[in-house]
């Protein structure tokens, strides 16, 4: 089985400043990882993922994410955090060979930026 | 273009009264999803469907059905057993693969119950 942690419910910066969101996982097999972006009253967009091949993952508005499988992390940066990323942010695994495609979430981030 | 489509985007529920909220997609994807949304709560899984005519219930079923008869359409019905239904609800699609590209969401369904 496969779970996710989020390390931080909420999670508050200046604007200009790095947002750092941190996400810890397990998986028994190689895992396929994502970032999902939630604003509200909308539906969750996809941020960014890791299948294979290169670790350092580039997403959209800025964001990007490392795979250390060393010490099973995902966590997503921002060098320069803009009032528009205030939202919630969800990390998530993909499924076992039993259930390909279908993933395991995280609690979610929220992220506010002050100005 | 290709997506998922959540309707209404907003409903009111009387106490006592089954309500459905529909869920379609035009992607070809095999799998469909639905979750609750409360605040401070994550995504909790409902029921899932990996294949038409088929579902499972996920770790909050009880109070809600669901039916798959079109690889398209996976509509919840939040019925008058669910003590709670005032919650944001999500539908998602995804494909049956290894290499999958994930989900992909609807922009949700507010219930409120009046």
């Amino acid at each position: 089985a496969q779970s996710v942690t989020q390390l931080g419910s909420h999670v508050s910066v200046s604007e200009g400043a790095l947002v750092l969101l941190r996400c810890n996982y397990s998986s028994s097999v190689p895992p396929y990882l994502f970032w999902y972006v939630q604003y509200p009253n909308q539906g969750l967009q996809l941020l960014l993922k890791y299948t294979t091949g290169a670790t350092l993952v580039k997403g959209i508005n800025g964001f990007e994410a490392e795979f250390k499988k060393s010490e099973t992390s995902f966590h997503l940066t921002k060098p320069s955090a803009h009032m528009s990323d205030a939202a919630e942010y969800f990390c998530a695994v993909s499924g076992t060979s039993t259930s390909y495609g279908k993933l395991t979430f995280g609690q979610g981030t929220i992220l506010t930026v002050h100005p | 273009d290709g997506g998922i489509t959540q309707s209404p985007k907003y409903l009111f529920r009387k106490e006592g009264q089954n309500v459905t909220l529909s869920c379609e997609q035009n992607l070809n994807h095999d799998a469909m999803y639905w979750y609750r949304q409360d605040p401070g709560q994550g995504l909790r899984l409902i029921y899932y469907s990996q294949i038409v005519n088929d579902f499972q219930k996920g770790d909050i079923a009880e109070g809600y059905s669901v039916s798959r008869e079109k690889k398209e359409s996976f509509p919840l019905t939040v019925t008058s057993a669910q003590k709670n239904p005032t919650a944001f609800y999500l539908c998602a699609s995804s494909i049956l693969v290894r290499e999958t590209t994930g989900y992909t969401f609807g922009s949700g369904t507010r219930l409120t119950v009046v």
